[in-house]
């Protein structure tokens, strides 16, 4: 068990629905990353909060948002899904000031889109 | 284009038998790290090397870096099937605090 939660742990939609991803990091951890996971593609970097502030983006398409809220919980939004967007989603969390930023994953949301 | 180019992609071997996963790249790595995943779970930390050169074991898992910090490898002494599963390395990228992953090899150890 890393500590870091995510849920929901399936989630199966229709294409043009918006849906949330939740993650909770690491006590302690301020930095909370999202990656995306398909069959083809590997572990694509999404987006980097760190302390409630955006830090990084990777490649995050126009219809997803994130945000970290005060509690340092992590939000992932995704809008008008279309078939590709079908993958795991995975959260992670890292102290976010260490050196070698070595992060630790929670179990992913499967998303399936309909 | 991948930064980080893992091989070979799949692997399948006895139980018993020897193995090596390599990791590499033509950019300066300031650390790699090394993951294991099993299906329909979350990447699990297994190594991070951050000297050019480095050598770090685990049990039956040798991790190497580098000399000039652009490659690694994972050997693995008598595979188990416990050590089926997706190794993925990671890259953090000099001067910056982005994480770069390979594609990942899918080992299968078969009994």
């Amino acid at each position: 068990d890393s500590g870091v939660t995510q849920t929901p742990k399936h989630l199966i939609t229709a294409t043009g629905q918006r849906v949330t991803l939740r993650c909770s990091p690491r006590s302690g951890d301020l930095s909370v990353y999202w990656y995306q996971q398909s069959l083809d593609q590997g572990l694509q970097f999404l987006i980097q909060y760190y302390n409630g502030e955006e830090r990084a983006k990777g490649n995050i398409l126009e219809r997803f948002s994130a945000q970290q809220f005060p509690d340092l919980h992590s939000e992932l939004n995704l809008s008008s899904l279309e078939l590709g967007d079908s993958a795991l989603y995975f959260c992670a969390s890292s102290r976010g000031r260490e050196r070698y930023n070595e992060q630790f994953f929670g179990p992913g949301t499967r998303l399936t889109v309909l | 284009t991948q930064l980080l180019e893992q091989s070979p992609q799949f692997l399948s071997i006895q139980e018993g038998e020897n193995l090596t996963v390599y990791c590499n790249s033509s950019s300066v790595f300031s650390s790699l790290q090394w993951y294991r995943q099993e299906p329909g779970e979350g990447p699990v930390l297994l190594v991070t090397v951050v000297t050019g050169g480095e050598v770090k074991k685990l049990k039956r898992l040798t991790f190497q870096f580098g000399d000039a910090r652009k490659d690694s490898s994972l050997h693995i002494t008598a595979a188990q099937p416990g050590d089926t599963g997706l190794y993925l390395c990671a890259g953090l990228i000099q001067g910056a605090q982005k994480l770069v992953f390979g594609q990942g090899t899918r080992l299968t150890i078969n009994p």
